[in-house]
């Protein structure tokens, strides 16, 4: 099987940088996703191809790719971020199209 | 407005079957990939299974695979999800996801269906 690694939480004071890393052996030849989830509601789509914005979400939220590793980059932070993070990816070969990472935990303090 | 409204969800015996039903609207259905995604309770997201806008292509996670079957009616604006000799390991909430044109990612859900397997 194929996996992503996610860090399992990450802490920031509000108005710091917040950086959540997944890392995976196809990264460098696959896109990454990232989703932003909220307690009981579903999932919401931060960050598309790697680096890619949808429109509604704030400026703040970033993504990059260096080698096997992305990163999901939140500048500013604001208490409503607070949320877990999942990347979401595929495997080189195709045989699994969608994996997501373990997800992250995102505290603001 | 994008909706997608999954429905069919509750308690099922060990060994049982559900199916599972996603409704879209506002948006031209038949033109989108569509996805199944579940979360067990407290855990992370798993992707569970894909199918092509038409229908000819079909994925499954290794976990769910002979044993679930993802179908859709362009008719009927709908996806399913039929789930045969469930576990308690497949209790979770569902959602039905659909795929940004011309990538991989899942721009849109449902609010999720729960599932419980449980004797």
């Amino acid at each position: 099987s194929y996996e992503l690694t996610q860090p399992p939480s990450v802490s920031v004071s509000p108005g710091q940088t917040a950086r959540i890393t997944c890392s995976g052996d196809a990264l460098p030849k696959q896109y990454a996703y990232w989703y932003q989830q909220k307690p009981g509601q579903a999932p919401v789509l931060v960050i598309y191809k790697d680096s890619e914005r949808p429109s509604g979400i704030p400026e703040r939220f970033s993504g990059s790719s260096s080698g096997t590793t992305v990163t999901l980059t939140i500048s500013g932070v604001q208490a409503e971020d607070e949320a877990d993070y999942y990347c979401q990816s595929a495997d080189s070969s195709g045989t699994y199209p969608r994996v997501f990472g373990g997800g992250t935990k995102l505290t603001v303090l | 407005e994008v909706q997608l409204v999954e429905s069919g969800g509750g308690l099922v015996q060990p060994g049982g079957s559900l199916r599972l039903s996603c409704a879209a609207s506002g948006f031209t259905f038949s033109s989108y990939e569509m996805n199944w995604v579940r979360q067990a309770p407290g855990k992370g997201l798993e992707w569970v299974s894909y199918i092509s806008s038409s229908g000819s292509t079909i994925y499954y996670a290794d976990s769910v695979k002979g044993r679930f079957t993802i179908s859709r009616d362009n008719a009927k604006n709908s996806l399913y999800l039929q789930m045969n000799s469930l576990r308690a390991e497949d209790t979770a909430v569902y959602y039905c996801a659909r795929i940004l044109y011309d990538s991989s990612g899942l721009d849109y859900w449902g609010q999720g269906t729960l599932v419980t397997v449980s004797s």
